[in-house]
């Protein structure tokens, strides 16, 4: 398997510009999660998906930010209008169940709103 | 709702010698699993351990350990025989139990430079 897969990379936009990042996690894995990382206020969950069910957005930080995941193998976090304070990398994971499973992290995407 | 605390943002160790980084967390649950991130310059989280909190036996995977104190509900991750690819930001993370999954709460981090 590649691991999980997050796309784009590296996005740059405009502030007030709609940002969509995507991810696919490990086939076969139920939960997928997603991160967003700053140095200020580190490694935090904005929500998770369990069997392609939303079960907790309390870290969704405003109604500016969205997430589906349609099927296994597919989610996006969408954020409009963007914002600088936007700016972080934000992470992808996946597991398979829950316990002492081992989740996986994608690549990251590291979004710059100027 | 759990919380994870590293208490030291930055540590250092010669190549070769041994290096402990520190974690505790609080939580009200008796089941719950621990587990150590390891994040280099690639900025890909990689596990470097993992630890059932009903297991008394503390985890091993090659040169690196824990040191589970669930009383104290502590803990920390010990480096033997430092390398220079060691060097990096290491999480600590904490999660509830259940079946389905569920949430990875994850410590401020600590940056480890290994100096040759």
């Amino acid at each position: 398997d590649a691991g999980v897969i997050q796309s784009p990379r590296h996005e740059v936009t405009e502030m007030g510009q709609e940002v969509t990042l995507r991810c696919k996690p490990i086939s076969g894995h139920n939960s997928l999660f997603w991160y967003r990382q700053t140095m200020m206020r580190g490694l935090e969950l904005l929500i998770y998906f369990n069997n392609n069910v939303p079960i907790d957005d309390s870290g969704m930080p405003e109604d500016r930010f969205s997430a589906k995941m349609p099927n296994a193998s597919f989610s996006t976090l969408k954020i409009q209008p963007s914002e600088p304070r936007d700016s972080a990398v934000y992470f992808c994971a996946s597991s398979l169940g829950g316990g002492v499973t081992e989740a996986f992290f994608g690549q990251g995407t590291r979004l710059t709103v100027v | 709702a759990q919380t994870v605390t590293q208490s030291q943002p930055e540590m250092s160790v010669q190549e070769a010698e041994t290096v402990t980084l520190s974690c505790t967390y609080d939580t009200s649950e008796s089941d719950y699993y621990l587990f150590w991130y390891k994040q280099p310059p690639s900025r890909q989280m990689i596990l470097v351990i993992r630890q059932e909190a009903y297991k008394q036996q503390n985890a091993t995977e090659n040169r690196f350990s824990v040191n589970f104190q669930k009383a104290a509900k502590s803990f920390s991750l010990k480096i033997s025989d430092s390398q220079l690819g060691d060097a990096a930001m290491y999480f600590c993370a904490y999660r509830s139990p259940g079946a389905s999954g569920s949430r990875l709460t994850f410590g401020e981090g600590t940056q480890l430079t290994v100096n040759p």
